[in-house]
């Protein structure tokens, strides 16, 4: 089954306390991207990779790293942290139409993170 | 500045009634427009695109480029409507843009 699969589902941790949220997809596509959804705020994107190696900033990078060593995995890594990175984040990944990246995100289950 | 803007943050209504939950964007090339939705318990998907020009679940959307718009429209609302809503923008680069969401309550 072509999904995009994230871990763990739930996670509570203490400040500065480093942690790794995983993500993987089956589906060969090329862009990958993080997301932290925010009661009123919607979703915003943290960071995200057009390919393996190349990754760059959303608009919510801060506090947060990515690596892009394989095509399928797009690690989130907080490495110290904070309250508010309280959130529930989603990665998602897309196909490459052309030269655009127009093509419609597939998501991850969500990740739901609770920093005291 | 690239926006999505949808001024709804709840929008509630009685099965078999019409349903219209408004999305408005700014950006000055040519977008590419999405709705996605978010079921109870569920991961966000893909409910429809603007170039598809499809009905999706008796959804439908329509691009209005003189007034930035992309409503979500169905006639008549069924209780498994009930879910989060976003309008999404990209513009063929990296970056997708949300906008804040609207939770529909389709009432029995």
């Amino acid at each position: 089954e072509a999904q995009v699969t994230q871990n763990p589902r739930y996670l509570i941790t203490v400040t500065g306390k480093k942690l790794t949220v995983t993500c993987s997809q089956n589906m060969n596509h090329e862009y990958m991207s993080w997301y932290r959804q925010d009661p009123g705020l919607g979703l915003r994107q943290i960071y995200y990779s057009m390919n393996v190696e190349v990754t760059d900033k959303g608009d919510v990078p801060e506090g947060y790293k990515v690596s892009r060593k394989e095509k399928r995995n797009f690690p989130l890594i907080l490495e110290s942290p904070s309250p508010n990175q309280t959130s529930l984040y989603f990665c998602a990944s897309s196909g490459i139409q052309g030269s655009s990246y127009n093509s419609p995100l597939h998501f991850g289950n969500g990740t739901r993170l609770t920093v005291t | 500045a690239q926006r999505v803007t949808q001024p709804e943050k709840l929008l509630s209504v009685f099965k078999g009634a019409p349903v219209e939950l408004k999305c408005n964007y700014s950006y000055s090339g040519s977008p590419e427009l999405f709705w996605y939705v978010q079921y109870s318990r569920q991961r966000l998907q893909l409910l429809l695109r603007h170039i598809s020009r499809e009905s999706i679940k008796g959804f439908t959307a329509d691009l209005n480029k003189g007034e930035t718009s992309f409503h979500l429209k169905k006639p008549f609302a069924q209780e498994e409507d009930s879910a989060m809503y976003y309008c999404a923008l990209t513009s063929g680069t990296y970056k997708y843009i949300f906008g804040t969401g609207t939770r529909l309550k389709v009432l029995a």
